[in-house]
């Protein structure tokens, strides 16, 4: 199947700085993208849809100016976390799909840790 | 999307087959039952869906009751490498083009060597 990648795989931060995630689709072309976010035993909540050429779209309670979203081209999009403070530490996992596929052709990166001290 | 209950967790034997449960029973008619799970350390994984008809794959099997209001994941033999978070989904036929999931607390599943 299609594969899709995250880096970094974690990362450590002091307070107060920002934070690059990349999320790459790497045999093929995503036109939409999906941005997760997933505390310690809890579930995947999603934060944000990446759309290649426009503005992100957030889900409610999530700060547009924190959690920058960049989605350049048709296999990257970037989660920026700005100004990082140790309650953003969190897992955080981007999801795209191959456009005509079916459900089975969503691909899920592999994640990235963050850890914000 | 309609909501889905499962249990917080499960145990299994290795080698012996597994089934997970998941209610629903507010599913309409054009809802499509999907299982996603995930990996300690990883993101999620497609698993199966369907939508009136028991389907099989590599993977797992699903069973949906007749009348759609619950379905059983079903792991014929599970190994250590099962071990993981179930996700059982459910999504409506016309938001296919929109590819967002709403996860909810899946079932963690424990593997017995």
């Amino acid at each position: 199947g299609a594969v899709v990648s995250q880096h970094p795989s974690w990362v450590i931060c002091k307070s107060g700085t920002s934070v690059k995630i990349e999320c790459r689709s790497l045999d093929f072309q995503a036109t939409t993208m999906f941005w997760y976010r997933q505390f310690p035993k809890q579930s995947l909540m999603l934060m944000a849809t990446s759309n290649e050429g426009s503005k992100a779209t957030y889900e409610q309670g999530v700060e547009k100016d924190k959690f920058l979203i960049n989605h350049a081209s048709l296999t990257l999009s970037t989660l920026t976390v700005t100004s990082a403070h140790p309650e953003d530490s969190s897992f955080y996992i981007c999801s795209a799909r191959v456009p005509g596929g079916g459900p089975d052709t969503q691909y899920f990166g592999p994640g990235t840790r963050l850890t914000v001290l | 999307d309609a909501k889905t209950t499962q249990p917080n967790s499960m145990e299994s034997n290795e080698e012996e087959p597994v089934h997970l449960p998941c209610n629903h029973s507010t599913i309409s008619g054009t809802d499509y039952i999907h299982w996603y799970r995930q990996l300690p350390s990883q993101g999620p994984e497609y698993v199966i869906h369907g939508l009136t008809s028991n389907v099989n794959n590599r993977m797992a099997s699903l069973a949906i009751a007749e009348d759609r209001k619950s379905s059983t994941l079903i792991l014929h033999r599970a190994t250590l490498r099962d071990a993981a978070v179930y996700y059982c989904i459910l999504r409506d036929e016309a938001n296919f083009g929109n590819e967002k999931l709403t996860f909810g607390t899946g079932t963690r599943l424990t593997i017995i060597p």
